[in-house]
């Protein structure tokens, strides 16, 4: 069964101040691994998706990296409006779990000015 | 382009009575996945459906339900409603053989 789990549950933030959020996974074939950003009441925002390890993908202020294990997203110099629970999922290649995300728990971030 | 959009977007149910929400695709995909969001479980997945054919199923009892038509648009169905069923039931639509899905907003749903 696949499996994810996010680290820490919660961060707190000074504007500027940088950071890593951590998904380690655990799945029998990685299809890919996704991060996504939710807003309070709102549907999770796709932000990227990760194939294989050694790839990294870039946004604005978030950088995300993939190994064969875990997915860092690193956060450079966060803004206030960076504050948002980070969401990481993973689906795997397994026939029972094709097209479904296996979610973790999220990171609550807080970015304070 | 439109995003994905759910219908309603808050529902007041009590214990028993049943619930249908509905869930249009971005334009083109032709994928659609349900999932339940609850601050204890987080977010879990319920069905996915893809040219009107269920191609799996999450961990739910049968009192959840599905269903897509022909314009890729989907239903899902609760019956006999329980407290527990209080969630955020988000719905994501993706390309075809493209993994990266993409959600709508949800429909709160309380059951009381």
């Amino acid at each position: 069964e696949d499996q994810v789990t996010q680290s820490p549950e919660a961060l707190r933030l000074q504007e500027g101040e940088s950071s890593s959020l951590n998904c380690s996974y655990t799945v029998s074939g990685l299809r890919g691994l996704f991060w996504y950003r939710q807003d309070p009441g709102k549907g999770p925002e796709f932000l990227f998706t990760l194939y294989s390890a050694g790839e990294e993908k870039e946004k604005e202020r978030l950088k995300a990296t993939l190994t064969k294990k875990e997915s860092f997203l690193h956060i450079t110099a966060p803004k206030p409006e960076d504050s948002a629970t980070y969401l990481c999922a993973v689906q795997s290649n397994s026939g029972g779990s094709n097209y479904k995300l296996t979610f973790g728990k999220g990171t609550l971030l807080t970015v304070n000015p | 382009k439109a995003g994905v959009t759910q219908t309603p977007r808050y529902l007041i149910k009590t214990r028993g009575q049943q619930v249908t929400l509905s869930c249009s695709p971005i334009s083109g995909h032709r994928s659609v996945s349900w999932y339940q969001q609850t601050p204890g479980q987080g977010l879990q997945f319920l069905f996915e459906y893809f040219s009107e054919t269920q191609r799996n199923k999450g961990n739910f009892p049968g009192r959840f339900s599905g269903r897509q038509f022909s314009n890729s648009r989907s239903e899902m169905n609760v019956s006999t409603l329980e407290l527990g069923d209080s969630a955020l039931y988000l719905c994501a639509s993706s390309l075809p053989g493209r993994e990266t899905q993409y959600f709508g907003p949800g429909t709160r749903l309380l059951v009381l």
